[in-house]
């Protein structure tokens, strides 16, 4: 039951260049879209995210663009650094009652920012 | 800045043996998640619980799991007799509000033998 797919498994930049990691996603019911970054022996730190209602989200060096009508969210990182270098993982949120809401993670992409 | 801590970083069992890992979740949070990472695999939502009882649970969280927030701060995961295949790491996390970000502590390593 893939829901949330991240078709990359790695991805190589160098520094100084733009990353893009891409996810897709079947569930209409997704009302909200994060990116978390892992590294090694910890847990999922948030990175950035963007509610259905909107197209475009930017933080800093980090965007996330939503395409609903694809069902296609990205994640660009501008300009890519090596201390970006880990594991990105796009979550999907739905309700599932009581005000709560559980996270649907993909595979994640392993970004690798070459100096 | 307010972190999710978790306990103990690695807990090796035996098969059969009831274990329970903790969570602290951030202070003013109302909202507590359970989820795990087999190894190589996605990351799974186990559970949801929020005003004391679970919001809602997956398929993979059967009778052998719970959960509890025995006190104000603590919020654990309890299995009562552990198989092989609950090998994993176990990650609390939770969020000020139902939507939105969820804040995630470091991993609980289990390893079941």
């Amino acid at each position: 039951d893939q829901q949330v797919k991240q078709n990359s498994p790695s991805l190589s930049v160098q520094e100084g260049r733009i990353s893009i990691l891409n996810c897709d996603y079947t569930n209409s019911m997704f009302d909200y879209f994060l990116w978390y970054k892992k590294y090694p022996a910890e847990g999922p730190t948030f990175l950035i995210s963007i509610s259905s209602i909107k197209d475009k989200n930017e933080d800093g060096r980090f965007t996330v663009f939503l395409n609903k009508s694809a069902k296609h969210l990205s994640l660009h990182i501008v300009p890519s650094q090596p201390g970006d270098s880990a594991v990105y993982f796009c979550a999907a949120s739905v309700s599932v009652g009581a005000g709560s809401y559980q996270l649907t993670f993909g595979k994640g992409t392993k970004l690798s920012v070459i100096p | 800045e307010p972190e999710v801590t978790q306990t103990p970083s690695h807990q090796v069992t035996q098969m059969g043996q009831e274990v329970i890992l903790r969570c602290v979740p951030i202070s003013n949070h109302l909202y507590f998640y359970w989820y795990r990472q087999i190894l190589g695999q996605k990351v799974e939502f186990l559970v949801s619980f929020y005003n004391n009882e679970i919001s809602e649970k997956s398929e993979i969280f059967d009778d052998q799991f719970s959960v509890e927030r025995p006190d104000g701060s603590n919020f654990t995961l309890k299995i009562r007799s552990t198989k092989l295949e609950d090998s994993a790491m176990y990650f609390c996390a939770s969020s000020e509000q139902g939507a939105g970000e969820q804040y995630f502590g470091p991993g609980t390593r289990l390893t079941v033998t």
